[in-house]
């Protein structure tokens, strides 16, 4: 069972456009992060986003906790080429420490 | 800081052998770690969770005696495949817990072949 349904799954766009990467849950996080991965390197953490309703902002990345904290989203404006690469979603339980990752979102951006 | 190392980047062993991949935390300490699985454009599947002094937690449908985890001190992590086959063969990811419950930083990925 998934968890954490993360979609697209695959998103392949002109350098310029907008897009958004969703990730859904009937599970309530304590917090939820996203991450980016380069083939053969490791995730590195974009955001943490721990409020419900919360709304962080990373240059052209915007990243929202849903009010209930079972979703969130990632917004990308204006892609460039250099955004390319996996963004993973992780869902953090607050009893086990552990992360549920989504499927992930392949993202290529061509210029 | 919050840097997480892993040894070696990658490996390529023969069949029913065993390779051991390190994980360190570079300038934290980590009463937690944790080792994940990576196969080519999927997701990470946590393997284990990893405790400093006790013995590791695995997921279920890990087998215990075929991923061997330690976790010896702080600031090392040690997950051993014994006696790999080609099936086993992925990409291997550490991360340590860091001060935040819920923040995992990440290591580099170990690559293992086997042939």
């Amino acid at each position: 069972t998934q968890l954490l349904e993360q979609s697209p799954q695959f998103l392949s766009i002109q350098e310029g456009e907008n897009l958004t990467v969703y990730c859904n849950s009937s599970s309530v996080f304590s917090s939820l992060q996203w991450y980016r991965q380069e083939p053969g390197e490791g995730p590195v953490l974009l955001v943490t986003v721990v409020t419900g309703g919360e709304v962080k902002k990373l240059k052209r990345l915007t990243f929202q906790f849903g009010d209930a904290r079972k979703d969130s989203s990632l917004h990308i404006t204006a892609a460039q080429p250099g955004d390319t690469g996996l963004y993973l979603c992780a869902g953090a339980r607050s009893n086990t420490g552990k992360l549920i990752f989504g499927q992930g979102t392949t993202l290529q951006v061509k210029p | 800081g919050a840097v997480v190392s892993q040894h070696p980047s990658w490996v390529i062993c023969k069949s029913g052998t065993s390779v051991k991949i390190e994980c360190r935390s570079l300038d934290f300490q980590a009463t937690t770690m944790f080792w994940y699985r990576q196969f080519p454009k999927q997701s990470l599947m946590l393997m284990a969770t990893s405790n400093e002094g006790s013995k590791a937690t695995y997921e279920q449908g890990v087998e215990k005696d075929k991923f061997l985890i330690n976790h010896a001190s702080l600031t090392l992590s040690t997950l051993t495949v014994t006696s790999a086959h080609p099936e086993d063969s992925s990409f291997y990811i550490c991360s340590a817990r860091g001060q935040t419950r819920d923040t995992q930083y990440f290591g580099p990925g170990t690559r293992l072949t086997v042939l």
